[in-house]
């Protein structure tokens, strides 16, 4: 069974472009959750989609905005670029609400790399 | 102060050695992850617990509801256990959100 899979995995943009993170969850999964690793910093919860719905979000700016497809892949989209946005994006998915019981685990992806120079 | 907390922040051990790493949170949950962070990024999820002890090959993992601490122990340690370890807790305020400690590096040395 294929994992998480995320592309890219690595992505090297300029300050004020956009950039499309996507992320394809594990068959039968229908939650996906973004995370944040800035250099330096722990891991910082971005997005969580359910059956196409965003159903929660961190505490990061409307330039992150994403959204997932009926066949419940999930695309991340940061606008307006900024240095500070360079960092190690994560996705997760899960069969349930990731926590409510013990069939919900996660399942990470391998992440992708964004540098803004 | 962080609503999660993990000590210590780096641990070296030699082949073979027992390890423990804790983790403390501050508010109600739901449930904690121990994850693992290898080199490069790639997360895997260890353990999910709301209560007692799971067992998976050399790692436990225990939590205590009542004084909110959970351990991680890895026994018969090898370098390839060699990793970032991260609790994280899904809040019973924030739905499915986890809040993230900030990791343990370990380092195994043969």
């Amino acid at each position: 069974e294929a994992g998480v899979t995320q592309s890219p995995t690595h992505l090297i943009k300029t300050r004020g472009q956009q950039a499309t993170l996507r992320c394809s969850p594990i068959s039968g999964h229908t939650s996906v959750y973004w995370y944040q690793q800035a250099l330096g910093l722990g891991l910082q919860f971005l997005l969580w989609y359910d059956e196409g719905e965003e159903r929660n979000r961190g505490n990061f700016p409307p330039r992150f905005s994403g959204r997932q497809f009926p066949n419940y892949s999930s695309e991340l989209n940061v606008n307006a670029l900024e240095l500070e946005d360079s960092a190690l994006y994560l996705c997760a998915s899960s069969l349930g609400v990731a926590g409510s019981s013990g069939a919900n685990v996660l399942t990470f992806g391998a992440g992708s790399r964004l540098t803004v120079l | 102060k962080n609503e999660v907390e993990q000590s210590p922040q780096n641990l070296t051990a030699q082949e073979g050695e027992f390890i423990t790493i804790n983790c403390s949170y501050s508010v109600g949950i739901s449930a904690l992850h121990w994850l693992q962070q290898h080199p490069g990024g790639g997360i895997v999820s260890l353990f999910m617990l709301s209560s007692g002890k799971k067992k998976h090959g050399r790692l436990i993992a225990t939590i205590n509801i009542q004084e909110k601490h959970s351990s991680l122990h890895i026994t018969a340690s090898h370098p390839r256990d060699s990793a970032v370890y991260i609790c994280a807790v899904c809040l019973r305020t924030s739905g499915s959100r986890l809040t993230f400690g900030e990791g343990t590096q370990l380092t195994v040395n043969p």
